[in-house]
């Protein structure tokens, strides 16, 4: 149990076009959304968090405008780079939790974006 | 603000021996929880083990334990009878144990790389 798809796996696209990766919690209802981007042999770095329903929290230094994050539903949440540029290329990993499993997150298989 | 640290960027071991892996970290807490996580080369994020602050026994989980030193601030990872299956990269991550203000967010090291060499 406690499985975490994201769709797409990769996307390319081209520099100024806005790009969707949706998170999806296939077999719980998530409490809390988290969205983590992660550049080549770097650690995982938290960019925002999200609850079903109300406004993202977003790290220091994310640009909310940029990075639009909307947690529609408690098994869905979905993160939309717009006017993405060669910089905004990396990998971008979500994760969920529910309390029921003390809020331990679990993690998506991840989502390779590449601006050409 | 809480900071974890691994102080080895790359660690390598032989097949069917045992590797420690290092991990420190930084807080004013007295409830927290730490994690290690395995990102092999799928690069998905999987639990290896955790430990609970207020739990003075080390957690252990089939091949991996763990060496947790509250006082020190000290969270070492040992895997046994090391397996080809075991090279990834390991993330040490903490989490607060105050979920009201942090929401549960995790925060990694920098992560090892390990190799197992046949």
């Amino acid at each position: 149990g406690a499985v975490v798809s994201q769709h797409p796996s990769w996307v390319i696209c081209k520099s100024g076009t806005s790009v969707k990766i949706e998170c999806r919690s296939l077999d719980f209802q998530a409490t809390t959304m988290f969205w983590y981007r992660q550049f080549p042999k770097q650690s995982l770095m938290l960019m925002a968090t999200s609850n079903e329903g109300s406004k993202a929290t977003y790290e220091q230094g994310v640009e909310k405008d940029k990075f639009l994050i909307n947690h529609a539903s408690l098994t869905l949440s979905t993160l939309t780079v717009t006017s993405a540029h060669p910089e905004d290329s990396s990998f971008y990993i979500c994760s969920a939790s529910y309390r029921a499993r003390g809020n331990e997150q679990f993690f998506g298989p991840g989502t390779r974006l590449t601006v050409l | 603000a809480q900071t974890v640290t691994q102080s080895q960027p790359e660690m390598s071991v032989q097949e069917a021996e045992t590797v420690t892996l290092s991990c420190t970290y930084d807080t004013s807490e007295s409830d927290y929880y730490l994690f290690w996580y395995k990102q092999p080369p799928s690069r998905q994020m999987i639990l290896v083990i955790r430990q609970e602050a207020y739990k003075q026994q080390n957690a252990t989980e089939n091949r991996f334990s763990v060496n947790f030193q509250k006082a020190a601030k000290s969270f070492s990872l040992k895997i046994s009878d090391s397996q080809l299956g075991d090279a990834a990269m390991y993330f040490c991550a903490y989490r607060s144990g105050n979920y009201g203000g942090s929401q549960g967010n995790l925060i990694f090291g920098k992560g090892t790389k390990l190799s197992v060499k046949p």
